[in-house]
């Protein structure tokens, strides 16, 4: 299966100020998408990540407050913007390796707001 | 759109017995029916995947039956071992999006 790996592995950030967390492949993928786990919850999805085009947004998401860039097909970036203690999560992409049909997670990104 | 139900929200069982965890879902249109394990702090790790043609999927001490007309699929843990305590996540997604959706999770917990 591909390797993925995010970075920062986690991160403590001020209300207000947003970060950049990215999304590495080692292989080419089709689909890339960004989950949201918040604490003692389940995942949700928030967005496709897109290569060549804008991500595609699950409601309850927009692309003001969780920007996505897909430059090519082995990275994926996720913004969080303007945040608030409501962000706190782990934040994790995934990716689908069609020759076995099966999807897989990246290490995630444990964000704490303050 | 595409509602999952996971029973129980909790389970602890004896080393040695069988773990049962139940999902049911909403669109019939969906086809692929994963299993995640999450231990703590760790990455959801996938374990076993069944698909809308087949009925029942084993391997190993793991198994996972789809029943399409009910809309609901269960995975079956048997000989459980301290080490199978973690949190399991049932999904669903259709064809052509690759999109899942995830059940609210199960927390077994396997005693010696």
């Amino acid at each position: 299966s591909a390797v993925i790996s995010q970075k920062p592995s986690r991160d403590i950030c001020q209300r207000g100020t947003s970060l950049t967390i990215q999304c590495q492949v080692d292989s080419q993928v089709t689909m890339m998408f960004w989950y949201r786990q918040q604490p003692g919850q389940s995942l949700t999805l928030i967005a496709t990540a897109n290569q060549g085009s804008e991500a595609t947004y699950e409601s309850g998401f927009v692309i003001d407050k969780f920007p996505i860039s897909r430059p090519n097909l082995t990275f994926s970036t996720l913004t969080v913007s303007n945040m608030s203690p409501e962000d706190s999560s782990i934040y994790l992409c995934s990716v689908v390796d069609y020759w076995q049909g099966e999807q897989f997670f990246g290490p995630g990104t444990r964000l704490t707001v303050l | 759109g595409e509602n999952v139900e996971q029973h129980p929200s909790t389970l602890s069982v004896q080393e040695g017995d069988s773990a049962v965890i139940k999902c049911t879902y909403s669109d019939s249109a969906s086809n692929y029916f994963p299993w995640y394990k999450q231990e703590l702090g760790k990455r959801p790790q996938l374990i076993i995947d069944i698909r809308s043609n087949v009925g029942e999927k084993k391997d190993q001490r793991i198994a996972v039956t789809l029943n399409k007309t009910a809309k609901h699929f269960s995975l079956h843990i048997t000989e459980t071992q301290p080490e199978d305590s973690a949190v399991y996540f049932c999904a669903v997604s259709k064809r052509n999006t690759d999109k899942l959706i995830f059940g609210t999770g199960t927390r077994l917990q396997v005693f010696p």
